[in-house]
């Protein structure tokens, strides 16, 4: 069984560019979220794919958004990038079961907006 | 306005000692919670969870307790390892599916 792995590890961008993250669940899950964490606090909930469709967002501007595929791989786009969007992007995949769905983690990627 | 707070931002025990780790919540909603611990450069990984039906969940050195008319939880590492140095996350959802809210950790030291 594989775990939830992201791509890149890092990233360096400037300020107005776009960028796209990658994700790929634990194999048998069909959910998908994605989460920022700026630093020194907890991750942030952005948005959540459940089978292709999403399934809540969080409080981030429509310049974020997502897309989930149908192996359950996912991508994070951001665009317009802001100094502030210089975080931890933390991808979790999860099976989507009523009451007790524990998310796993990846390794996230650091983005660095300069 | 924070809804899961975790109010020490760091915590040193000695190595064999117990350590308590500590959360609050304020959304009454909340009926699942859990814990995670983050090393630097890798993801949160998962510890242990608790539903609200219980008040107790035990697994090996790690067990969580859960108070809910005083809308707090707390995890209790037995004995504690240097091994479990790192920043300890507690999330909370509403019925399970929801988006996790998350405080801001704890950055627990076990010292040798």
């Amino acid at each position: 069984e594989t775990g939830v792995t992201q791509s890149p590890t890092h990233l360096i961008k400037t300020r107005g560019q776009q960028v796209t993250l990658r994700c790929s669940s634990q194999s048998g899950h069909n959910t998908v979220s994605w989460y920022q964490q700026a630093l020194g606090q907890g991750p942030q909930f952005i948005f959540q794919y459940y089978r292709e469709e999403e399934n809540g967002r969080g409080n981030f501007p429509p310049r974020f958004s997502g897309l989930q595929f149908p192996n359950y791989s996912s991508e994070l786009n951001v665009n317009a990038l802001e100094l502030d969007d210089s975080a931890l992007y933390l991808c979790a995949s999860s099976l989507f079961l009523a009451g007790t769905d524990t998310q796993y983690f990846g390794p996230g990627t650091r983005l660095t907006v300069l | 306005d924070q809804q899961v707070k975790q109010n020490s931002p760091s915590l040193s025990v000695q190595e064999g000692r117990i350590s308590i780790l500590n959360c609050d919540y304020t959304n009454s909603m909340f009926d699942y919670f859990l814990w995670y611990k983050k090393y630097p450069a890798e993801g949160p990984t998962f510890l242990i969870s608790i539903s609200s039906i219980k008040d107790k969940n035990e697994d090996g050195r790690f067990t969580v307790f859960l108070n809910k008319s005083a809308k707090h939880l707390s995890l209790h590492i037995v004995p504690s390892q240097p091994g479990d140095s790192a920043v300890y996350f507690c999330a909370a959802s509403d019925s399970g599916n929801t988006p996790l809210v998350f405080g801001k950790g704890t950055r627990l030291s076990v010292i040798a």
